[in-house]
């Protein structure tokens, strides 16, 4: 298995501009995940699916970020305009069933900066 | 002016030295805790977990310890290899996973 695929690895983009990134969780997974890491606040879940629906989107820090699903195989992240802020690494994860006491399997990341 | 962010703990043990992190958790009704592995530049990787009815499991090379008198959680591991050097964090579920600071391990050899 190919694990949880991020794209793109590295995004430096300027203040203002949308940014978009995207997630394949790993096949047969049932609930998605994103999470942001920064120095200052380290992984916080941002949101999350289940069976492509959003469960939880209480982290999602305002409206500039948005997240779909539509469907299994593919996630977005979306910020709309980004600020330098918003530098961050942001991280998929998946989990096969979504139910509690489970683990999480992580991507790689994408690294974004915001100028 | 100087940023102000999270201060990770740092823990540094001679190559083939046992090892110990340690890790506090929130909430007394979390249920399941996992200790995950983040090296440089990747995401972080499940290592070993443990459920709440339960106060020792043992993996390879590692175990992890759960005290819920005190809400602490360790992680052990043994015959420390340079390879093991990375951020290790405990994480805990009570609806959703939530992870702790995290700790830097780094191997001398």
């Amino acid at each position: 298995d190919a694990g949880v695929i991020q794209s793109p690895r590295h995004e430096v983009t300027e203040m203002g501009q949308e940014v978009t990134l995207r997630c394949k969780p790993i096949s047969g997974h049932n609930s998605l995940f994103w999470y942001r890491q920064t120095m200052m606040r380290g992984l916080e879940l941002l949101i999350y699916f289940n069976n492509n629906v959003p469960i939880d989107d209480s982290g999602m820090p305002e409206d500039r970020f948005s997240a779909k699903m539509p469907n299994a195989s593919f996630s977005t992240l979306k910020i709309q305009p980004s600020e330098p802020r918003d530098s961050a690494v942001y991280f998929c994860a998946s989990s096969p069933s979504g139910t509690d006491n489970e683990k999480l399997f992580f991507g790689s990341g994408t690294q974004l900066s915001v100028l | 002016g100087e940023s102000v962010g999270l201060h990770l703990p740092t823990l540094s043990v001679q190559e083939g030295d046992n090892s110990i992190i340690n890790c506090a958790y929130s909430n007394s009704a979390s249920d399941y805790f996992i200790w995950y592995k983040q090296e440089s530049g990747k995401g972080p990787q499940f290592i070993i977990d443990i459920r709440s009815n339960m106060d020792k499991r043992q993996g390879q090379r590692v175990t992890v310890l759960l005290n819920k008198t005190v809400k602490h959680l360790s992680l052990q591991i043994a015959a420390t290899q340079p390879g093991d050097s990375a951020v290790y964090f405990c994480a805990e579920n009570f609806g959703d996973m939530r992870f702790g600071a995290g700790t830097r391990l780094t191997v001398k050899p």
